[in-house]
């Protein structure tokens, strides 16, 4: 199968720091992707990790481990529009189908 | 065009009828995806085309379901004898090549009454 894991919904406060973990199985990966999606909206993307080690974008890094099929979102210095659904998918060796997980709602407070 | 486009945005049908989904997708993407997306849920898989190649058809619920994309641009996705479970949204996606990021459409609103 292609069972991709993360946490249903998280909260944060304006300006830390957090993580969302993605945990996903291993056989035939071809990518880890991240995805925001404000409510009403379509996914939008954020990141992309191949190989092993840590991808840094302005506020938002992303890290993969391909042995422990593992990845994680970090957001830093969160501000309140950052509230929305983060999505984690994994894609296929075999032509390359891209599968999402169930998104993870972030909720920022002040 | 400039991004993915999905036509209608909203469509409301009547159990039993058929009805298409449009998505065109951002010009040259080789690859080409459909989604179905539940309130507060992930973008499930439906289908995906490389080209006009149907490469994954096992995310279709049911033989109702049906999609192709002839020319390898503009895609279709088609219910027949739509049922009330049916109703959800329903998104469009490309990709450069196998290997990049998908972009998403707007999605179709679809509604079975």
């Amino acid at each position: 199968g292609q069972n991709i894991d993360q946490p249903t919904e998280m909260t944060a406060t304006e300006g830390a720091i957090v993580q969302i973990n993605c945990t996903y199985q291993t056989s035939g990966f071809n990518g880890l992707f991240w995805y925001q999606q404000h409510a009403g909206e379509a996914p939008t993307f954020l990141s992309y990790n191949v190989l092993d080690g840590l991808e840094e974008k302005g506020r938002f890094s992303s890290f993969l481990s391909r042995s422990k099929g593992y990845s994680y979102l970090l957001l830093k210095e969160l501000q309140m529009k950052d509230s929305a659904s983060y999505l984690c998918a994994r894609r296929n060796n075999q032509g390359g189908k891209l599968i999402f997980g169930q998104g993870t709602e972030l909720s920022v407070k002040p | 065009g400039a991004g993915v486009s999905q036509s209608p945005r909203y469509k409301v049908t009547k159990r039993g009828q058929d009805v298409a989904l449009r998505c065109d997708p951002i010009s040259g993407h080789v690859s080409l995806y459909w989604y179905r997306q539940a309130l507060g849920q992930g973008p499930e898989f439906l289908t995906y085309f490389n080209y006009e190649a149907q490469q994954d058809k096992s995310g279709l619920p049911n033989d109702r379901f049906s999609a192709e994309r002839p020319e390898g641009s503009i895609s279709t996705l088609t219910i027949q004898r739509t049922e009330q479970r049916d109703s959800a949204m329903y998104r469009c996606a490309s990709s450069a090549d196998t290997n990049t990021e998908a972009f998403f459409g707007q999605g179709t609103r679809l509604t079975v009454v």
